[in-house]
């Protein structure tokens, strides 16, 4: 089982600031088959990114993913007030599909 | 737009079932997988299976093997989620998700399963 560990666990930033989030795997990811998701209080978590790097529809581009293997990145290149949520990346490349543990954007 | 509406929230007793219903709108039903995902309290995300609607086949990771039964109504586009033998650590949200080439595009709102004496 791959297990995906997210760090830091808690990022305190200011609107308008830079985020960069990790997810690394314990074993690389198949056909960089990684997606971020957004998880809101009371709401189901949405889709931002798919295949590490390509944003899902309706995504905006501040809201972009990299890396392969077994390094990868989320960036929000300038916080919205809307984007304060706790932040999931899950690998679909290998059985079980497993996600990681969630990194929470904070305002500072 | 594609939507998954999941039925309410559940207690039931240790050693009881739950079956989680997931109707579906939006789209053809038959096009696409359905996976099912848990969050217990404090717990990160865990993938239970998924189904196919279009033949019923389904696969499910070790850990539910013999617990979890996954089903289909293609007549009413909805998918069901049955967990028997529920123990207290069976307590989470249980949510339906799409998947659309392997990732996971819609998610249902949740439902709420408590597992207490």
């Amino acid at each position: 089982e791959i297990v995906l560990t997210q760090s830091p666990g808690t990022l305190s930033l200011s609107p308008g600031e830079r985020a960069t989030l990790s997810c690394r795997a314990s074993q690389s990811v198949s056909s960089s088959s990684l997606a971020w998701y957004q998880e809101k209080p009371g709401q189901a978590p949405r889709l931002l990114i798919y295949g590490a790097s390509f944003r899902a529809t309706g995504i905006p581009d501040r809201f972009s993913g990299s890396g392969s293997g077994t390094d990868f990145t989320l960036t929000i290149s300038r916080l919205e007030p809307e984007d304060f949520a706790v932040y999931y990346c899950q690998q679909y490349g290998s059985s079980p599909l497993t996600f990681g543990g969630g990194t929470k954007v904070e305002i500072k | 737009q594609v939507q998954l509406v999941q039925s309410g929230s559940e207690v039931k007793k240790p050693g009881a079932s739950v079956k989680v219903s997931c109707k579906t709108s939006g789209y053809s039903f038959t096009d696409s997988f359905i996976h099912w995902v848990r969050q217990a309290p404090g717990q990160r995300h865990e993938w239970m299976g998924w189904i196919n609607p279009n033949n019923g086949r389904t696969n499910y990771p070790r850990k539910f093997q013999g617990r979890v039964t996954m089903t289909r109504d293609t007549s009413t586009s909805t998918a069901y989620m049955e967990l028997s033998s529920l123990r207290s650590d069976d307590t989470a949200v249980y949510y339906c998700v799409r998947d659309i080439r392997d990732y996971f595009d819609s998610w249902g709102q949740g439902a709420l399963v408590t597992v207490s004496s």
